[in-house]
């Protein structure tokens, strides 16, 4: 079965700083998606950016940028300048590439931005 | 902008009420999902609708009924829950078709407390 470990269960940073949140996961399938959710106090949860296992260059989205390294299996989210507006859970997810509907969630990361 | 949106924002309610949790999209998306998540967790999936039919139930207690009327609706009727089901229930919805990259669009949730 898969499994996805976020190893960090808070973290803090001063604004304006660079953040690594780390997330491993454990799976046999080659074809797969992983992503990084974002939940901010106000609750909705949104999408901060996605991979495709198939691709090897590393997704970015402005100030947030992935680490992706298949072989460790590890999925590491970068966060530059962090904001404010950056303090949230943030969810690591995977989900096999044949499988329409399972997610597989990390415990998340509570991240704070200090001003 | 949600695209999501879910009624009630709140809701509490007694061990003997009946009470229904309402959610619409119109992304066109043809599965919609229901997720409870208690505080600093991941969510944790209870139903899939694919197609307007249910596709996966996570073993989820028969007090907790889904309900999909149409392809925009999806709905959860609660009766005699327990004070352990106090928690967010989120509406997510995503391309149903095969291959589909699986990103999630979340309302910001029901925050349902039983009392």
């Amino acid at each position: 079965a898969q499994t996805v470990t976020q190893s960090q269960p808070e973290m803090s940073v001063q604004e304006a700083e660079t953040v690594t949140l780390s997330c491993t996961y454990d799976t046999s399938e080659s074809n797969y998606y992983l992503f990084w959710y974002k939940q901010p106090p106000s609750r909705q949860m949104i999408l901060v950016i996605r991979q495709e296992a198939y691709k090897q260059q590393n997704a970015t989205e402005n100030r947030f940028s992935v680490n992706f390294q298949k072989a460790a299996k590890s999925f590491s989210l970068k966060i530059s300048d962090s904001q404010l507006g950056d303090t949230a859970m943030y969810f690591c997810a995977f989900r096999e590439m044949d499988s329409n509907y399972q997610l597989i969630w990390g415990a998340g990361t509570k991240l704070i931005i200090k001003p | 902008d949600t695209e999501v949106t879910q009624t009630p924002k709140h809701l509490v309610m007694g061990m003997t009420n009946k009470k229904s949790l309402k959610c619409e999209q119109h992304m066109g998306h043809r599965a919609m999902y229901w997720y409870k998540q208690k505080a600093k967790k991941p969510p944790e999936l209870m139903f899939v609708y694919s197609y307007e039919k249910l596709s996966i139930n996570e073993s989820v207690p028969s007090r907790f009924s889904p309900e999909c009327p149409n392809s925009s609706l999806l709905n959860l009727h609660l009766h005699a829950l327990q004070p352990e089901d106090s928690a967010l229930y989120l509406c997510a919805s995503s391309q149903a078709k095969v291959g589909n990259t699986g990103e999630l669009f979340f309302g910001e949730g029901s925050r349902l407390t039983v009392l």
